[in-house]
């Protein structure tokens, strides 16, 4: 079964420092799809970046990046150049190819917290 | 184009109470889901759909039916409400790739 792991519940930066969060997943698909969604206190959830397992080359969306290791099983999210606008729940998630992989998996969240 | 609207926003209910939780999609997408989120716990999904006239159960589909007699709309519905349920509801629908789930703005429920 596949499974979502976000071991960091809370995060705080200075505003314009850099922040990563982490993800890491479990899976026996060699093809999938990762997301990141943000969710601000408006409760939207927004996308923000998503990875294709059979890309190697990381996703990038303007001040979002991502670090893919497919070996490590591994997809976390660097905000650069931090804004108070990315206060938010952050959440990865993982959607598989197949008939019966075809469900999100979202992991627990990660709130961000950025600091004037 | 609205993308995914959900009917109500917010909504209490006492215990026992049944209602329905509406939701609508305008981008013709096969894939419609239903989540509850709950703090410290992410989103689970409760049920979803793979087209219409089909629907399956998520991982916690206990105390809840679905209907999805219109391709573009997927209901969610509690028949005896219970305090556990107090939760915040998205629908979220998708192509068959699920390239990207787009989310409605969710329903906060709150049972008494």
């Amino acid at each position: 079964a596949q499974t979502v792991t976000q071991s960091q519940p809370e995060m705080s930066v200075q505003e314009a420092e850099t922040v990563t969060l982490s993800c890491t997943y479990d899976t026996s698909e060699s093809n999938y799809y990762l997301f990141w969604y943000k969710q601000p206190p408006s409760r939207q959830m927004i996308l923000v970046i998503r990875q294709e397992a059979y890309k190697q080359q990381n996703a990038t969306e303007n001040r979002f990046s991502v670090n893919f290791q497919k070996a490590a099983k591994s997809f976390s999210l660097k905000i650069s150049d931090s804004q108070l606008g990315d206060t938010a729940m952050y959440f990865c998630a993982f959607s598989g190819p197949s008939v019966l992989t075809y469900k999100y998996i979202f992991g627990t969240g990660t709130r961000l917290k950025v600091l004037a | 184009n609205a993308g995914v609207t959900q009917t109500p926003k917010f909504r209490v209910l006492k215990t026992g109470q049944s209602m329905t939780l509406l939701c609508a999609q305008d981008m013709n997408h096969e894939y419609m889901y239903w989540y509850r989120q709950d703090p410290g716990m992410g989103l689970r999904l409760i049920h979803y759909s793979v087209g219409e006239g089909t629907t399956a159960k998520g991982e916690v589909p206990d105390g809840y039916n679905v209907s999805r007699l219109k391709k573009q709309n997927f209901l969610l519905g509690l028949e005896s409400a219970a305090p556990s349920q107090t939760s915040v509801y998205f629908c979220a629908s998708s192509t068959p790739r699920r390239e990207e789930q787009f989310f409605g703005p969710g329903t906060r429920l709150t049972v008494l």
